[in-house]
């Protein structure tokens, strides 16, 4: 499954929101009705970090202005004011099939 | 707490092979997989494969098929990953992570360069 971001590069003004795409070439909904989609976050010099999980559950300890929604081959992850410490560059990644596969990344910078 | 701390950074010949050690900590070993993620230079992430502690049940991504291989030691709560026939693009910081409701906790990398 290929995944494709957009954009590549998110120039935002901090307090402003954000919103990043991710499309998948087949669909991620399961029988089961949910998503396997995933969002992560990776920050400068860090290992990356889960956002969310199953198209829109935010992981433990992730602030409640990050949101995923979507279904199907589409997904949208939102911020909804941005602050500083959310440069870095996100990632979706899905897990429906067995073999993994993320989408490039989108870098979120400051204006 | 859970925790993955990986082995330190590797320096290798092309065509040698590195193995890169992942020790898990602070929760049940054999309930969750191990996968593992590597990040090229400035590029971005690309999952190579994942482990499950006990029943050894092993997948890997199609462009690393017949060249990595994923093991575990469950003894010392320990997952490993070993590349061989490794070639200069194969230099990479090396990830692994613990899959629960996504991949929560990840280690801190292992850099791992191939030089002549």
């Amino acid at each position: 499954i290929v995944m494709t971001q957009s954009p590549l590069s998110l120039p935002v003004t901090p307090g402003e929101p954000a919103s990043i795409s991710c499309r998948s070439s087949q669909s991620l909904l399961h029988t089961n009705r949910y998503n396997y989609l995933d969002w992560y976050l990776q920050k400068p010099g860090q290992s990356p970090q889960l956002l969310i999980f199953l198209g829109f559950n935010r992981a433990s300890g992730v602030p409640g202005r990050f949101s995923g929604s979507g279904s199907g081959t589409n997904f949208t992850l939102k911020i909804s004011r941005v602050e500083a410490e959310d440069v870095g560059v996100y990632y979706c990644m899905q897990t429906l099939q067995t073999l993994y596969t993320f989408g490039q990344g989108t870098k979120l910078e400051i204006k | 707490q859970v925790q993955l701390v990986q082995s330190g950074a590797e320096v290798k010949r092309p065509g040698a092979s590195v193995k890169v050690s992942c020790k898990a900590s602070g929760y049940t070993f054999a309930g969750y997989y191990i996968h593992w993620v590597r990040q090229a230079p400035g590029q971005g992430l690309e999952w190579m494969g994942r482990i499950h502690p006990t029943s050894v049940d092993t997948n890997y991504a199609q462009n690393f098929q017949g060249r990595v291989t994923m093991t575990r030691d469950t003894s010392i709560t320990t997952a490993y990953m070993e590349l061989s026939g490794l070639r200069f693009d194969d230099s990479a910081v090396y990830y692994c992570a613990r899959a629960s409701e996504g991949l929560d906790f990840w280690g801190q990398g292992t850099l791992v360069t191939v030089s002549s």
